[in-house]
């Protein structure tokens, strides 16, 4: 089984600044098979990444995706209002399983 | 437009069990599968399984089997999760979620269904 480490646990920045998420994997993600979701407070999460560095149908091309092997990055170039929030990573190889989620702040 | 829309919140006594439904709608349901993770309260995510809507086949976590049963009726492209011998620790939200296969990031998602096992 493989297990999803995100960090920091917590992310307090101000709006138009640069958030970098990491989620490190205890062995190797196969064919990248790795996602990052969003989620605000009373709502169900949204895909914004797959295959480790695709947006999703809608996202802005502020949140980007990259990363390979055991160690990935979410960055959201410059924040806005509404990207405060839970952020997810999940490999969906032959178990998925996500991580402990990172959250953004407002600080 | 994509849409999955599960059925409402459920209160059951330690021991029961759960039966929650998916109703989805603007896709072809069999080309899909149907994912189903729950969150407890104030925790993260926890993926339960896949079910393919084409064939049946289904992939459980281990935690699980034995537990969790996931059907689909492709008549009226409903999925269907079943929890027994519910616990206080399986409180939680649980929620449906389309996948291309038991291998597949989820790309659109139910509201949410609360469940509570309580006494």
């Amino acid at each position: 089984e493989i297990v999803l480490t995100q960090s920091p646990g917590t992310l307090s920045l101000s709006p138009g600044e640069r958030a970098t998420l990491s989620c490190r994997a205890s062995q190797s993600v196969s064919s990248s098979y790795l996602a990052w979701y969003q989620q605000k407070p009373g709502q169900a999460p949204r895909l914004l990444i797959y295959g480790a560095s695709s947006r999703a149908t809608g996202i802005p091309d502020r949140f980007s995706g990259s990363g390979s092997g055991t160690d990935f990055t979410l960055t959201i170039s410059r924040l806005e209002p509404e990207d405060f929030a839970v952020y997810y990573c999940q490999q969906y190889g032959s178990s998925p399983g996500f991580g402990g989620g990172t959250k953004v702040e407002i600080k | 437009q994509v849409q999955l829309v599960q059925s409402g919140a459920e209160v059951k006594k330690p021991g029961a069990s759960v039966k929650v439904s998916c109703k989805a709608s603007g896709y072809t349901f069999t080309s899909y599968g149907i994912s189903w993770v729950r969150q407890a309260p104030g925790q993260g995510l926890e993926w339960m399984g896949w079910i393919s809507a084409y064939n049946g086949n289904t992939n459980y976590a281990q935690k699980l089997q034995g537990r969790v049963t996931m059907t689909t009726d492709t008549s009226t492209s409903t999925a269907y999760m079943e929890l027994r011998s519910l616990r206080s620790d399986d409180t939680a939200v649980y929620y449906c979620a389309r996948g291309l296969d038991s291998s597949g990031y989820l790309d659109y998602w139910g509201q949410g269904t609360l469940v509570t096992v309580s006494s």
